[in-house]
C-alpha cells in the first residue's frame, strides 16, 4: 500500500519560531509537493521538487523554504513563523510522467500563536 | 483568472444525482483528474479521464469532458451521505520536463437525508 506520511497531525508554535514539517514517501516518486489549504482558497502550491536537491517555487513561496536531501523526504521550513501561516499543510508525491496521480499525506494542521 | 474553476458548494438530497462542474485553461493537459477529500484527511484520487476521451464511467461515477469548451464534469449517481466531501478538479501542465498539477478550489458536496 502506497504511503505518504507527515511528521505531525497537529502542531502549535509561537510567532517567530522556526518550524520544520517533514514528509516521507515510500513509492520512489520523483516529484514531491507542499501545499497549504485554507477555507475557500483550495490548495495553493508552496514549493515542489522534481529531483533530489532540486526545488521550484510554487504560487506562494514567501516565508517558506524547502529541503530535499533524499528522494523519499521533503521538508518544509518556516524560518520565522507568523500567525498568517496558520493553516493545513499537505504534502504529496507523484511520478514525473504525464499520468501523474498525486498521493497525499494526511496533512498537518499548524497553529501559530 | 484562475486556471481551474469550480463552484464552492453543492447541496443534494440523498438518492439524487450530483453534478460537479469544472472549467480549465490548459488545452495541452493529457489527463484530467477528480480528487476527493474527506474531513480531516488528505486528497485521494477518485477518477481521471484521458484527454482524447469524451466520457468515462466507473460504477456510480461518470466523467464528461468537453475539450472544445474546456469543461469537465463529475456525476455521482444515487448520492449517499458517505459521498459528502470536498471534490477537487485538477489538470496537469508540463514544467521543466515534469508534470505539475493545478487544482481548483474544491466543491463541498453536502448530502442531506
Amino acid at each position: 500500500d502506497v504511503k505518504v506520511t507527515q511528521s505531525s497531525r497537529y502542531l502549535v508554535k509561537r510567532t517567530g519560531e522556526k518550524v520544520f514539517l517533514e514528509c516521507v514517501q515510500d513509492m520512489d516518486h520523483e516529484n514531491m509537493f507542499w501545499y497549504r489549504q485554507d477555507p475557500g482558497l483550495g490548495l495553493r502550491l508552496i514549493y515542489f521538487s522534481y529531483d533530489v536537491k532540486m526545488k521550484e517555487k510554487g504560487d506562494i513561496p514567501e516565508g517558506y523554504s524547502v529541503s530535499r536531501e533524499k528522494k523519499e523526504r521533503f521538508s518544509l521550513i518556516l524560518e520565522s513563523a507568523s500567525t498568517n501561516q496558520t493553516s493545513m499543510y499537505l504534502c504529496a508525491s507523484s511520478l514525473g510522467v504525464s499520468y501523474n496521480e498525486q498521493f497525499f499525506g494526511p496533512g498537518t494542521r499548524l497553529t501559530v500563536l | 483568472g484562475e486556471d481551474v474553476e469550480q463552484s464552492l458548494f453543492l447541496s443534494v438530497r440523498e438518492g439524487d444525482s450530483s453534478v460537479i462542474n469544472c472549467t480549465y485553461t490548459d488545452s495541452s493537459s493529457t489527463y484530467l483528474y477528480w480528487y476527493k477529500q474527506e474531513p480531516g484527511a488528505g486528497l485521494q484520487l477518485l477518477t481521471y479521464i484521458f484527454s482524447n476521451m469524451d466520457m468515462k464511467q466507473d460504477q456510480r461515477l461518470t466523467v464528461l469532458l468537453n475539450k472544445k469548451d474546456k469543461h469537465l464534469s463529475l456525476r455521482i449517481a444515487d448520492t449517499q451521505t458517505g459521498d459528502s466531501a470536498i471534490y477537487f478538479c485538477a489538470e496537469s501542465r508540463e514544467a521543466g520536463g515534469s508534470y505539475i498539477p493545478t487544482f481548483g478550489r474544491g466543491t463541498s458536496l453536502i448530502v442531506h437525508p
